[in-house]
């Protein structure tokens, strides 16, 4: 099955240092991938969509500028966070899109991100 | 705005049912999904119900779509160990977005 795999699994970095978070859809190309961010015991909250070869769209009060998507090639996407704060830790999940059908949505295994 | 609503705890007994609910607003939304998360994993689509249908099963696992109350619902039968997890209801917005409930916390008592 469609497979998307998410690196690193979890990181520490210290305040102020930025972090790269990739996700590659394996055996399938994905035009478009979804960044969503989850706090502790809260839901997921989509911070942007992320268009192959084009700027992504970042939902209202998600900073592009901290939270930098790019998204060069069909298999893979990445979220870099820049200068990052303790208040930037969280569990980041990526998620692509396979196929035409809506329902087939795959996700990645999640970024357990914790600025110290 | 779009909004999913769904309980924050379930506590059901081994080999019971469970069943989950969920309420949304947007009456537009095309596709319902139940996602699964273990503990400090990713999402696992479990089953997903198009707008147009009333019921859905798969093996254990039952949907059922209320269009006109907005409620979908999820039940799990024979509810085992394996079960526990948080789960979660979503619809696919006429925003072009999925949107999530707050999940449902499932725990399995012996």
């Amino acid at each position: 099955g469609a497979v998307v795999s998410q690196h690193p699994s979890w990181v520490i970095c210290k305040s102020g240092t930025s972090v790269k978070i990739e996700c590659r859809s394996l055996d399938f190309q994905a035009t478009t991938m979804f960044w969503y961010r989850q706090f502790p015991k809260q839901s997921l909250m989509l911070m942007a969509t992320s268009n192959e070869g084009s700027k992504a769209t970042y939902e209202q009060g998600v900073e592009k500028d901290k939270f930098l998507i790019n998204h060069a090639s069909l298999t893979l996407s990445t979220l870099t966070v820049t200068s990052a704060h303790p208040e930037d830790s969280s569990f980041y999940i990526c998620s692509a899109s396979v196929g035409d059908s809506l329902g087939g949505y795959t996700f990645g295994s999640g970024t357990r991100l914790t600025v110290v | 705005g779009e909004d999913v609503e769904q309980s924050l705890f379930l506590s059901v007994r081994e080999g019971d049912s469970s069943v989950i609910n969920c309420t949304y607003t947007d009456s537009s939304s095309t596709y319902l999904y139940w996602y699964k998360q273990e503990p400090g994993a990713g999402l696992q689509l479990l089953t997903y119900i198009f707008s147009n249908m009333d019921m859905k099963q798969d093996q254990r696992l039952t949907v059922l779509l209320n269009k006109k109350d907005k409620h979908l619902s999820l039940r799990i039968a024979d509810t085992q160990t394996g079960d526990s997890a948080i789960y979660f209801c979503a619809e696919w917005s006429s925003a072009s977005k999925i949107i999530f409930g707050s999940g449902t916390r499932l725990s399995i008592r012996p």
